[in-house]
């Protein structure tokens, strides 16, 4: 069975700052990996995706994510935060023989100061 | 395209009645998923249909927990002698699929927010 750890929770960061979302996957067959964004009250938009090829992923919204297979990881990074970017980050993976059926990591909150 | 649109997108009732929240897909899009999220968490899996069939159920989709699809278009989602327990946002996705590949994206409604009293 596929699972994903989210490793933190919660990530302060001030406006403009670079910041890394981390997220670990486990699966002993190959997987697509995803991160969606939630903004409050609202339901989840995808921010980027890897299916294949080069291992770096590039986004909506200045976000990108580099997928390590030998490290099992999917991190998402911006290297500039505004304040709008707000919100709860989810890492989710599917088998890549699969139906979309999305395995949810527990999101991290991303909280831009000023 | 106007989007993944889910009613009610709140709903308070007391413990013990039916409630009941329907989803329409992204026109066209032949795969139709529901979500179940609580305060703090990821989605998890519910169900998923591909047209008008219900193809998985997660064990988290109880006895009281029904879902359809007729005509492959909309769906609904009833939740009998509502629990306590049952309190989260119900969130309905669909994707198109693709030579049978997984990978597609899939769209996501704003959700439906269940609290039970």
């Amino acid at each position: 069975a596929q699972s994903v750890t989210q490793l933190d929770s919660q990530v302060p960061v001030f406006e403009e700052a670079p910041v890394e979302l981390r997220c670990n996957y486990s699966s002993s067959v190959s997987v697509y990996l995803f991160w969606y964004v939630q903004y409050p009250n609202q339901g989840l938009q995808l921010l980027l995706k890897y299916l294949s090829g080069s291992t770096l992923v590039k986004g909506i919204n200045g976000f990108e994510a580099e997928f390590n297979k030998s490290q099992t990881s999917f991190h998402l990074r911006k290297p500039s935060v505004h304040i709008s970017d707000t919100a709860e980050y989810f890492c989710a993976v599917t088998l890549s023989g699969g139906y979309n059926k999305l395995i949810f990591g527990a999101g991290t909150r991303l909280a831009v100061h000023p | 395209d106007t989007g993944v649109s889910q009613d009610p997108r709140h709903k308070i009732t007391k413990r013990g009645q039916n409630v009941t929240f329907r989803c329409d897909p992204i026109s066209e899009h032949n795969r139709l998923y529901w979500y179940r999220q609580t305060l703090g968490q990821g989605p998890e899996f519910l169900t998923y249909f591909q047209n008008e069939a219900q193809l998985e159920k997660s064990r988290l989709l109880s006895d009281r927990f029904s879902a359809e699809r007729p005509k492959g278009s909309f769906s609904t989602l009833e939740i009998q002698r509502t629990e306590q327990g049952d309190s989260a946002m119900y969130l309905c996705a669909s994707s198109l699929a693709s030579g049978g590949k997984a990978g597609n994206t899939i769209y996501f409604g704003e959700g439906s927010w269940l609290t039970v009293v």
